[in-house]
């Protein structure tokens, strides 16, 4: 089975910093997936970042990098030169080949609140 | 392109009634998902389908739950009878393939509360 696990509940950033968002995750598969997506407060699910277990190369996308750490089992979220936009619920996810069963499954964790301030 | 279309996006009915929601995916998308998100928590899959067949249903609760993908395309979550514990979001999402790199595109959700 596969875990993931967000210890952060709330993050506050000031406008125009960094933040790093934790996640930590746990499978037996040797073959998955990491995602981060964002949920403001209107409700919708919006992808932001994929990394692959056997991507050596830390995936970015515009102001958003995915520090992965594959031996300590970690794939933060770091959030460049914050906007007040960023604010929102993040959510680390995992899909894992589960035994060959239900590839494209997502595993959530609890998501970590991002406050940015002015 | 259009995204996911659900309906309806709130929804109040009381505990015993029953109550269904809809989702079209994104055209050409053949996985369609159905999760739970209660408040505070992050989603959780009910049931995963590859064109009009079930690919993972295991977190259902098949006694009150019930979906269906007809065609392949359009699909239809029903909960009948709903308990207290039913009130979340209902998200549906599509994907074009279920393989591992393929992010999948979220509905603006449903809303559902049971008083």
């Amino acid at each position: 089975a596969q875990k993931i696990t967000q210890t952060q509940p709330g993050m506050f950033v000031q406008e125009k910093e960094a933040v790093t968002l934790d996640c930590t995750y746990d499978t037996s598969d040797q073959s998955y997936g990491l995602f981060w997506y964002k949920q403001p407060s209107s409700g919708e699910m919006i992808f932001l970042i994929y990394q692959g277990s056997y991507d050596e190369q830390n995936a970015t996308e515009g102001r958003y990098s995915l520090n992965f750490q594959k031996a300590r089992k970690s794939a933060n979220l770091v959030i460049s030169a914050s906007q007040l936009g960023d604010s929102a619920m993040y959510f680390c996810a995992m899909k894992a080949n589960a035994g060959g069963t239900s590839y494209g499954k997502l595993t959530f964790g609890q998501g970590t609140i991002l406050t940015v301030h002015p | 392109e259009a995204g996911v279309a659900q309906s309806p996006r709130y929804k109040i009915i009381e505990k015993r009634q029953s109550v269904a929601f809809w989702c079209n995916p994104i055209s050409g998308h053949a996985t369609l998902y159905w999760y739970q998100q209660i408040l505070g928590q992050g989603p959780k899959l009910l049931i995963q389908f590859q064109n009009n067949g079930v690919v993972d249903d295991s977190q259902l609760p098949k006694d009150r739950f019930s979906a269906e993908r007809l065609k392949g395309v359009d699909s239809t979550l029903k909960i009948q009878p709903a308990k207290l514990e039913d009130s979340a979001v209902y998200l549906c999402a599509s994907s074009f393939l279920s393989l591992l790199s393929y992010e999948q595109y979220f509905g603006p959700g449903t809303r559902l509360t049971v008083t």
